[in-house]
């Protein structure tokens, strides 16, 4: 089936580094989405995307939707020890009447203090 | 307003029982999506149902089903376990209508499911 390129798989950084992640595809979409998911529990959204272009922050994270429309990053600045989880993207496909939901495989990041 | 709520949070049943698990979304949300979810694996998309009729489903064997009611409620359902349906199960429930409104999906904490 479908699914987002993304990447890096998992990284590494020490606090207070910025950290930058990516999601690519050949299909083009309508929204892109950002979450965190903390072990044990449900991804959290932490930015929707509606239109090509729009760069949007929510503190100290950052994400573009590209151009192209086939393409998103979500950009962390200053780490803090706390923004440990995977992230993971979705970019939704619109098809007739039917909107769906395609998941990238998750970036999971650990920080070190 | 109250997010989405899954229960069980944690289950624990024999290779070959069956499961249902719970999903409540969001007041005024008529979609919901389950997802299978293991170590190391992103989030596999079982199936979706909008307005009480399944809409997308996934690569998943018939064992697994699933429905809404009425007020959005929704279970799913797991027949003839085996040991590796242990996993999270992620519901997430979205505002959508067919042909408008935000996709944004919301998600819930999930059920442990562990199966020995």
């Amino acid at each position: 089936g479908q699914q987002l390129n993304q990447s890096p798989q998992s990284m590494f950084i020490q606090e207070g580094e910025d950290v930058s992640m990516n999601c690519t595809s050949s299909s083009i979409f309508n929204t892109w989405l950002w979450y965190k998911q903390d072990p044990g529990e449900g991804p959290v959204l932490l930015i929707a995307l509606y239109k090509a272009g729009e760069l949007t922050s929510n503190g100290r994270l950052t994400a573009q939707f590209g151009i192209t429309r086939k393409d998103s990053f979500l950009n962390i600045s200053a780490s803090i020890p706390s923004d440990v989880g995977i992230y993971f993207c979705a970019g939704v496909l619109n098809a007739g009447n039917n909107r769906k939901l395609i998941w990238g495989l998750g970036t999971s990041l650990a920080v070190n203090p | 307003k109250a997010g989405v709520t899954q229960t069980p949070r944690y289950l624990i049943k024999t290779r070959g029982q069956q499961v249902t698990l719970s999903c409540s979304p969001i007041s005024g949300h008529r979609s919901v999506s389950w997802y299978q979810q293991t170590p190391g694996q992103g989030l596999q998309f079982l199936f979706e149902y909008f307005s009480e009729t399944q809409r997308n489903k996934g690569n998943f064997p018939g064992r697994f089903s699933g429905r809404q009611f009425s007020n959005s409620r929704s279970e799913m359902n797991v027949s003839t376990l085996e040991l590796g349906d242990s996993a999270l199960y992620l519901c997430a429930s979205s505002p959508l209508t067919a042909t408008t409104g935000n996709t944004e999906a919301f998600f819930g904490q999930g059920t442990r499911l562990t199966v020995v």
